[in-house]
């Protein structure tokens, strides 16, 4: 059974300040997927990676891809309280057997920034 | 272009009961993956549905069926419904064929809870 380790599984941080998500699994993923989810809403997906030591910016977002695809990181500059919420990270492992098809979830990260 | 819709957005029902949950994908979207969200307990992968074929399915009991239409909808079937049934499903949906890295968007989902 392939899992997803996610941290920190809390973050509360001042505006203006920076942080860093992390996912960790011991299996190697065909992909990877960040989701930001709202309360009583689906995920909205953030960013796919798919090659080993790939970096993803989009605005204050930083996503790197592990050269082993095994870990992810997300990071975030100059948070704001608008990225106030529920951060997924979600492992795709490839084809055949019990993992075919499915997205491994991480535990979620749920990050509150302070004005 | 519509993402993924879900219907209802809520239901509630007792002990007992049986529930049906309603998806339509993103057109030209073939797959359909159905997913748990109960409280502590993160997302949780139950079904995969592509081209109107079970392709994998999760850790869940019988009770939990579904089916996948012609024109791709598909529908969530729980019956027996049990108290720890209460969660936010989710349906997701993504270009089909290997569901490999196949990148899944989600819908709002549909809050059940029984009672």
């Amino acid at each position: 059974t392939q899992l997803l380790e996610q941290s920190p599984q809390f973050l509360s941080i001042q505006e203006g300040e920076n942080l860093t998500v992390y996912c960790n699994s011991s299996s190697v993923f065909s992909s990877l997927q960040w989701y930001r989810q709202e309360p009583g809403e689906g995920p909205v997906l953030l960013v796919t990676v798919v090659t080993g030591g790939e970096v993803k910016k989009l605005k204050r977002l930083t996503f790197q891809f592990g050269d082993a695809r095994k870990d992810s990181s997300l990071h975030i500059t100059a948070a704001q309280p608008g990225d106030t919420g529920l951060y997924l990270c979600a492992g795709a492992f490839g084809a055949g057997g019990t993992s075919y098809g499915k997205l491994t979830f991480g535990q979620g990260t749920i990050l509150t920034v302070h004005p | 272009e519509a993402g993924v819709t879900q219907s209802p957005t809520h239901l509630i029902k007792t002990r007992g009961q049986q529930a049906t949950l309603r998806c339509s994908p993103i057109s030209g979207h073939t797959s359909v993956y159905w997913y748990q969200q109960a409280l502590g307990l993160g997302l949780q992968f139950l079904l995969w549905y592509d081209e109107g074929e079970e392709r994998n399915r999760g850790n869940f009991p019988p009770r939990f069926s579904g089916r996948q239409f012609p024109n791709y909808s598909s529908e969530l079937n729980v019956n027996a419904l049990e108290l720890e049934d209460s969660a936010l499903y989710l349906c997701a949906s993504s270009l089909g064929l290997a569901g490999i890295g196949e990148t899944q968007y989600f819908g709002p989902g549909t809050r059940l809870l029984v009672l």
